[in-house]
């Protein structure tokens, strides 16, 4: 089952513009993801960031955390025709010991298409 | 280092068929991780390895299967192949059975059931 509920599902916008997109989970996390994957392709990890952070940044990306309201936003700033893709965020849950590290809880994507 | 490498890339199996799909960790991954992406599912996590053991299983059927090697290569096995089962298989390798690491994943591979 999903965990994640990402909003816009898709989302258009010109060269240039900035995208944002949100994710919204429903267990306590240790840590939160965020995966690009272009055509149904394989997954290119973009950033994590932990519970106790509440915003990271790297390169044109920056992503917040909200535990309190168990959310977390993609912001691509200055968007590139070849930042179309889609964009996934995932979860691994809090407490769930050692067993359960490499288990992600995937939301159902939002698709990105950014016009040139 | 080189990434994460499937093989094959894609297969085309019948139904009743079963198939093989194999996964090279990057070098150092002692995890390997399985997850299925189907257009109405999305992905979902089938199992992981850690060290030749099975940590964690999603809710699969027991059809699908999986083994890792002394060298941390992990194959996977559907058995009585389903059209259900078309999908992108991808797997994920970690560097070690750490909370924070990050997965990282294989191009997939694309099978469909006839």
């Amino acid at each position: 089952s999903q965990q994640g509920e990402e909003d816009p599902q898709a989302l258009s916008i010109q060269e240039g513009e900035n995208a944002t997109m949100n994710c919204s989970y429903k267990t306590s996390i240790n840590n939160l993801q965020w995966y690009r994957q272009n055509s149904g392709r394989g997954l290119v990890h973009l950033i994590l960031i932990r519970s106790n952070e509440r915003e990271k940044h790297s390169g044109r990306l920056r992503v917040t955390l909200d535990t309190s309201k168990k959310s977390s936003s993609l912001l691509i700033t200055a968007s590139r025709a070849a930042d179309t893709a889609s964009y996934f965020c995932a979860t691994r849950p809090a407490n769930a010991g050692g067993t359960s590290y490499g288990k992600l809880t995937f939301g159902q994507g939002t698709i990105l298409t950014v016009h040139p | 280092k080189a990434g994460v490498t499937q093989t094959p890339r894609y297969l085309i199996k019948t139904r009743g068929q079963q198939v093989t799909l194999s996964c090279s960790p990057i070098s150092g991954h002692r995890s390997v991780s399985w997850y299925q992406q189907t257009p109405g599912q999305g992905l979902q996590f089938l199992f992981e390895y850690f060290s030749e053991t099975q940590r964690n299983k999603g809710n699969f059927p027991g059809r699908f299967s999986g083994r890792q090697f002394s060298n941390s290569r992990s194959e996977m096995n559907v058995s009585t192949l389903e059209l259900g089962d078309s999908a992108l298989y991808l797997c994920a390798s970690r560097s070690q059975g750490w909370a924070y690491n990050e997965q990282f994943f294989g191009p997939g591979t694309r099978l469909t059931v006839l």
